[in-house]
């Protein structure tokens, strides 16, 4: 079974940092990986699909990469803001569903 | 566009009673999803469709737990008798193509049981 690892589990930063997201998988034999946000009280918000052939999406201040031999993907945010605090999570798509890992809490000080 | 719409947003209930928790998915999408938050596991599929069909309920924890989807725009997951271990978020998500697209979440409800 497929298992996606998020490290750190909280991180906090001085707004105006650059910042990098971890995310681990175990199963290299992914079809695409998800990059979600999550407000407190809130559903999931998806920021970027990577699919299996590409390396890496763009979105604003946001890129994620990803390295399926590794079994590897980053989410790295540019000059963070206040309201980039939030929680991140990564879910690796097989085909048909998402694993999800358990997200890395970001609070970005003013 | 409306998002994946949940109701109820909040659920409070004793021990043994029915719970019924509704998703009207995104039109047009074929895939359906429902999965349950909690602190201590995170973010768990329970069970998906695809055009109306159960294809994995393997993460139903029990027979207590049942779900539906009757036609495209409509699901039900049901949860008899609740218990309070049953306690968490539970989230309903479509998507188009399974994760082939990107999925979309609804807001979640938030089920207390006493």
């Amino acid at each position: 079974k497929q298992e996606v690892t998020q490290i750190p589990a909280a991180l906090s930063v001085p707004e105006g940092e650059n910042l990098v997201l971890n995310c681990s998988f175990t199963d290299s034999a992914i079809y695409n990986l998800q990059w979600f946000r999550q407000d407190p009280g809130k559903g999931l918000t998806s920021l970027l699909l990577i699919q299996s052939s590409q390396r890496e999406q763009t979105s604003g201040r946001l890129n994620a990469s990803l390295d399926k031999s590794s079994g590897r993907s980053t989410l790295y945010i540019a000059a963070s803001q206040p309201g980039d605090s939030a929680t991140y999570l990564c879910a690796v798509g097989t085909g048909n569903q998402f694993y999800f890992g358990t997200g890395t809490s970001l609070t970005v000080i003013p | 566009d409306a998002g994946v719409i949940q109701s109820p947003r909040h659920e409070v209930t004793e021990m043994g009673q029915e719970v019924t928790l509704r998703c009207k998915p995104i039109s047009g999408h074929d895939y359906l999803f429902w999965y349950r938050q909690t602190m201590m596991r995170g973010l768990e599929l329970l069970i998906y469709f695809n055009n109306n069909v159960p294809i994995d309920d393997s993460g139903m924890p029990e027979d207590r737990f049942s779900a539906k989807m009757p036609n495209a725009s409509f699901s039900t997951l049901k949860i008899q008798p609740s218990e309070p271990r049953d306690s968490a978020v539970y989230f309903c998500a479509s998507s188009l193509r399974g994760s082939w697209k990107p999925q979309h979440f609804g807001d979640g409800t938030r089920l207390s049981i006493l």
